[in-house]
């Protein structure tokens, strides 16, 4: 079945810096990749999401890209605020699946 | 902006003991899922649910666990017979379709702890 791998576990910037975020997928035939960012005490929240028809994605301060040939994607965020301090989650859609296979988890820390 | 709410927020109950978390999904979604994480681990699918059965479920969710929609607008999980090993999280979700590639909607989460 598919596997979601996610480094780094843990991430610590200065306010303004970017910020990047990398997973592997094992699976070829998954064909949709989310991101989701957890607040303490909240559930997963979608942040930006990618399909495998395509290679790049940009949403303001966010941007996500996906390698099929090696099967890995990537979240990058730029100008980091404190406010983007939380874990964020990588996931995979395996192909013809309901489930969501969720990478690790990388904690994010901005310091002012 | 609609929202999924789970409830309780928190529930302590002791082994063997039966559980019931409630889900009360976005209105006009029509799939279910709940999804669990152990501290400290990464979120893991259990089951999802549609036009009132089960549609897909992991191997986590055995006998002891089961899902209703016993009327329009809750989406419950019931744990039969609590083990430890069920101190979790447990994340409701809902979407509108399910193409393989639907968004998920989750709840804040109940955290259960088995003593």
């Amino acid at each position: 079945g598919e596997n979601v791998e996610q480094h780094p576990s843990t991430l610590s910037v200065q306010e303004g810096d970017s910020a990047v975020i990398k997973c592997t997928y094992s699976d070829s035939a998954s064909n949709y990749f989310p991101w989701y960012k957890q607040e303490l005490g909240k559930g997963p929240q979608l942040i930006i999401d990618i399909r495998s028809n395509v290679g790049e994605k940009k949403d303001q301060r966010i941007a996500v890209t996906l390698n099929k040939t090696a099967k890995h994607f990537s979240l990058h965020i730029t100008e980091t605020q404190p406010e983007d301090s939380a874990v964020y989650f990588c996931a995979a859609y395996p192909y013809n699946t309901d489930k969501l296979i969720f990478g690790t988890g990388t904690r994010l820390q901005v310091f002012p | 902006e609609p929202e999924v709410t789970q409830t309780p927020s928190h529930q302590v109950t002791q082994m063997g003991q039966e559980v019931i978390l409630r889900c009360v999904p976005i209105s006009n979604h029509l799939y279910f899922y709940w999804y669990r994480q152990i501290l400290g681990q990464k979120v893991e699918f259990l089951v999802s649910f549609y036009n009132n059965e089960i549609s897909e479920k992991s191997e986590i969710f055995d006998d002891q666990f089961s899902v209703e929609r016993p009327d329009g607008s809750n989406f419950t999980l019931k744990i039969r017979s609590t083990k430890l090993e069920d101190s979790a999280m447990y994340f409701c979700a809902s979407s509108p379709d399910s193409s393989g590639a639907n968004v998920l909607t989750f709840g804040a989460g109940s955290r259960l702890t088995v003593l």
